[in-house]
């Protein structure tokens, strides 16, 4: 089945180190997002790609970052997780010209 | 700055009967508006959408109305059925724009 897959499902990590969560997709949409959703707050946009055009919101932070190196894969790095950085975040892919998105199941990120 | 609002955290209802889903929003640009169920532990799928250049959009049990004067829309579950019972969101966008803005999510309960 066509689907938007998040790996892992659940991270930990430490303080300050480095963190990387990757999405891949099937469904071959060209546009892909990353949302941060902490606990009972609406889902917030951090960035999307438009094929390779990156698009960053204004309040995301430097820390985190994005990379697209195909269709398929998009990946989110946060250089120095810190404790307000736990959180879900939710990879969402969508078709050119269409309003609905696609989710992947998510990945929960603890910062210990 | 948030432009999409669920002010109800929560709904119980019993099964059989109607569920009331209420949605706000601030932004008049806004002209396409989505409902997303999310269970436990799996990211949010679509349930429903409504152009504003409609009022109402029914699928079956699910119908949403749209009052674009009072930057209100609703999601109605009849009848509602235990399998209802997950987080609803509200989202809205400008139909050929990526930003997808989200409320906060309603949990909504059906009681057998």
């Amino acid at each position: 089945d066509a689907m938007v897959i998040q790996n892992p499902r659940y991270q930990v990590t430490q303080f300050g180190k480095p963190v990387t969560l990757s999405c891949s997709q099937t469904l071959n949409h060209n546009v892909m997002y990353w949302y941060q959703q902490k606990s009972s707050q609406a889902p917030k946009l951090l960035f999307h790609y438009y094929d390779k055009d990156f698009n960053n919101e204004a309040d995301t932070p430097d820390n985190f970052q994005s990379r697209r190196p195909n269709t398929s894969f998009c990946f989110l790095d946060i250089r120095s997780p810190g404790l307000g950085d736990a959180a879900m975040y939710l990879c969402a892919t969508r078709e050119q010209g269409y309003g609905g998105y696609t989710f992947g199941s998510g990945t929960r990120l603890t910062v210990v | 700055d948030q432009q999409v609002k669920q002010n109800s955290p929560s709904l119980s209802v019993q099964e059989g009967r109607i569920s009331i889903l209420n949605c706000d929003y601030t932004n008049s640009m806004f002209d396409y508006f989505l409902w997303y169920k999310k269970y436990p532990a799996e990211g949010p799928t679509f349930l429903i959408s409504i152009s504003s250049i409609k009022d109402k959009n029914e699928d079956g049990r699910f119908t949403v109305f749209l009052n674009k004067s009072a930057k209100h829309l609703s999601l109605h579950i009849v009848p509602s059925q235990p399998g209802d019972s997950a987080v609803y969101f509200c989202a809205a966008s400008r139909r050929w724009n990526n930003d997808m803005r989200f409320g906060a999510g309603t949990r909504l309960t059906v009681k057998p």
